[in-house]
């Protein structure tokens, strides 16, 4: 079956560096996402590898290995907006989108 | 209109009663989804539509249909309401497929009693 894995929740400190993991078993790759999705709203996009490496966007950045099936997405100087849902998602093969269950970010002063 | 909106943005619905969730973007994009979202559970697709004219179904159809008559609008319709559908409902939308980034409604929030 397909699967991706992501940490349940993950706690941090404002003003720090928090690392989000991401693992996937998928049929095939075309690509991979992350959304971010802040409590009762819906999900926004916030970056997309289809090639091995670091795509840096501002604060956050992530990163891709197609070889190991992960990524990471790393935020930096965290602030309390950060607090939200990171939410990990795969295109396979046959180009069907599978969803992580997110990761629930908690950030703390 | 701005993005993608949804209608209405929250509802409480009698189990059996039927049901339309209302779903219109305004960016020419060829694609659009229907999700739901549950607690613990991530999103799941209901159904999708790759271009005006053509739907097909995602992991949990059942209960749900979908039309897809024109560009902009993409209707998702709870035939006989059961409580299991209690739910929020995201529709999204992208310019050609699931290689593209995905816009998301602001959601429907649905309780079936």
């Amino acid at each position: 079956g397909q699967n991706i894995d992501q940490p349940t929740e993950m706690t941090a400190t404002e003003g720090a560096i928090v690392q989000i993991n991401c693992t996937y078993q998928t049929s095939g790759f075309n690509g991979l996402f992350w959304y971010q999705q802040h409590a009762g709203e819906a999900p926004t996009f916030l970056s997309y590898n289809v090639l091995d490496g670091l795509e840096e966007k501002g604060r956050f950045s992530s990163f891709l290995s197609r070889s190991k099936g992960y990524s990471y997405l790393l935020l930096k100087e965290l602030q309390m907006k950060d607090s939200a849902s990171y939410l990990c998602a795969v295109t396979d093969s046959n180009y069907q989108l599978i969803w992580g269950a997110g990761t629930k970010l908690i950030i703390k002063p | 209109i701005a993005g993608i909106t949804q209608a209405p943005t929250s509802q409480i619905l009698a189990a059996g009663r039927r049901m339309t969730l209302r779903c219109t973007q305004d960016m020419r994009h060829n694609a659009m989804y229907w999700y739901r979202q549950d607690l613990g559970l991530g999103l799941r697709l209901i159904h999708y539509s790759n271009t005006a004219g053509t739907t097909g179904k995602g992991e949990v159809p059942d209960g749900y249909s979908v039309s897809r008559a024109n560009t902009d609008d993409f209707p998702l319709t709870l035939a006989s309401a059961v409580p299991s559908q209690t739910s929020v409902y995201f529709c999204a939308s992208s310019a050609q497929g699931n290689t593209d980034t995905q816009y998301f409604g602001p959601g429907t929030r649905l309780t079936v009693l």
